[in-house]
């Protein structure tokens, strides 16, 4: 089992610029998360898909946004990106909707370092 | 308002001393808590849930409701601990404290 997969692992963009961050789930897992991690903070929240529909979506500008395929895999898309974006970009999986099924854990990803210079 | 607090950022214990990572949630229903560990160069990964009631490598972890903690100890702390661990509430979306990084001091 590959667990879930991201990419790129590293990517460094200007300011204005736009950025797609990728996520293959855990085989057999219909929902997928997106988390930021700051350096010194834990993950918080950005968005949650199930079943290519958003099922939650954390305190983020609209310039983030997310799409799930058929086959389960998503992107996380950010534009007009700014400085203060610069964080580690982790991709959860588990099998159903958080607080759809009971104490399901979720499973992370190595996560996407995006730098913004 | 966090709704997970862990106050310890830093924590150093001596090999073979007692463990105890504290965690506070804000919830008032039952909650689903669990404890995430993050070793050197590797990914976050599940250590325990409370609905488990189990010890995984040594670890164990109590819901208390009346204090809304839920802290992760273990009897005698091994080198190989040393970690950063994260404690997380599952609501609609998942919360995470900002972590303890745990020092084992051979």
């Amino acid at each position: 089992d590959a667990g879930v997969t991201q990419s790129p692992t590293h990517l460094i963009k200007t300011r204005g610029q736009h950025v797609t961050l990728r996520c293959s789930p855990i085989s057999g897992h219909k929902s997928v998360s997106w988390y930021q991690q700051v350096l010194g903070q834990g993950p918080q929240f950005i968005f949650q898909y199930y079943e290519k529909e958003e099922r939650g979506r954390g305190n983020f500008p609209d310039r983030f946004s997310a799409r799930q395929f058929p086959n389960y895999s998503s992107e996380l898309n950010v534009n007009a990106l700014l400085l203060g974006d610069s964080a580690l970009y982790l991709c959860a999986s588990s099998l159903g909707v958080t607080g759809g099924v009971k104490n399901q854990p979720q499973h992370f990803g190595d996560g996407t370092r995006l730098s913004i210079l | 308002a966090q709704r997970v607090t862990q106050p310890e950022k830093l924590l150093s214990v001596f090999k073979g001393a007692p463990v105890e990572l504290k965690c506070n949630y804000s919830y008032s229903g039952s909650p689903e808590l669990f404890w995430y560990v993050q070793y050197s160069r590797q990914r976050l990964q599940l250590l325990l849930r409370h609905i488990s009631r189990e010890s995984i490598k040594g670890f164990t972890a109590d819901l208390n409701k009346g204090e809304t903690s839920f802290h992760l100890k273990k009897p005698f702390a091994q080198e190989e601990d040393s970690a950063m661990y994260y404690c997380a509430l599952s609501l609609k979306q998942f919360y995470f404290g900002t972590g303890t990084s745990l020092t084992v001091i051979p």
